[in-house]
């Protein structure tokens, strides 16, 4: 399918090592966010969320680390795998009675075998 | 469980010519969302609805129309379609505000307009 990774900023791994992907959000009134994974040709899946009243989360191989100071979110994927290739994206959610979510314009993971 | 279904898959339109995107869900989700998705820019909200009978504005809503006629139902309209309306489209749905915020995306319409 189309590609949705053109003009993404681009995080190359080694299989096996550890992922860092890194997310800045705009609103400080933001109590909620989330990472979504999305394969190409296929819709976002998540992955984790985080209140505001947290810093960290933790998943199956995934981790989520949310500093309110800088406004900076972060997603690390343990032990990365072939089927981790993918676009992420963070979202915030900032109130209101809607459940709105505000989306980042992606990075592209690409794991190298 | 089908979870969101969007249909068609893949749509060709001539500059001018109308058309229905339908979203479903068997999830029995409150509110409902359509998004365009274009290369470098992530996901923009067009438009949403809160539930049955209810529809807003959000993002990038000028040259779309929706309707929420049905609770499981999510209608997309475009009424006379434009280059610019080239994208792909993403349909998402959720519980209520105070279930989760987590929305559930169905697999997209790729819309090309000549």
């Amino acid at each position: 399918g189309e590609s949705v990774g053109l003009h993404l900023p681009t995080l190359s791994v080694q299989e096996g090592d550890n992922s860092i992907i890194n997310c800045a959000y705009s609103n400080s009134a933001s109590d909620y966010f989330i990472w979504y994974k999305q394969e190409s040709g296929k819709g976002p899946q998540f992955i984790i969320d985080i209140r505001s009243n947290m810093d960290k989360r933790q998943g199956q191989r995934v981790t989520v680390l949310l500093n309110k100071t800088v406004k900076h979110l972060s997603l690390q994927i343990a032990a990365t795998q072939p089927g981790d290739s993918a676009v992420y994206f963070c979202a915030e959610n900032y109130g209101g009675a809607t459940n709105k979510l505000i989306f980042g314009t992606g990075t592209l993971l690409a794991v190298q075998p | 469980n089908a979870g969101v279904t969007q249909t068609p898959k893949f749509r060709v339109l001539k500059t001018g010519q109308s058309m229905t995107l339908l979203c479903a869900q068997d999830m029995n989700h409150e509110y409902m969302y359509w998004y365009r998705q274009d290369p470098g820019m992530g996901l923009r909200l067009i438009h949403y609805s809160v539930g049955e009978g209810t529809t807003a504005k959000g993002e990038v809503p000028d040259g779309y129309n929706v309707s929420r006629l049905k609770k499981q139902n999510f209608l997309l309209g475009l009424e006379s379609a434009a280059p610019s309306q080239t994208s792909v489209y993403f349909c998402a749905s959720s519980y209520g505000r105070v279930v989760s915020y987590e929305q559930y995306f169905g697999p997209g319409t790729r819309l090309t307009v000549t």
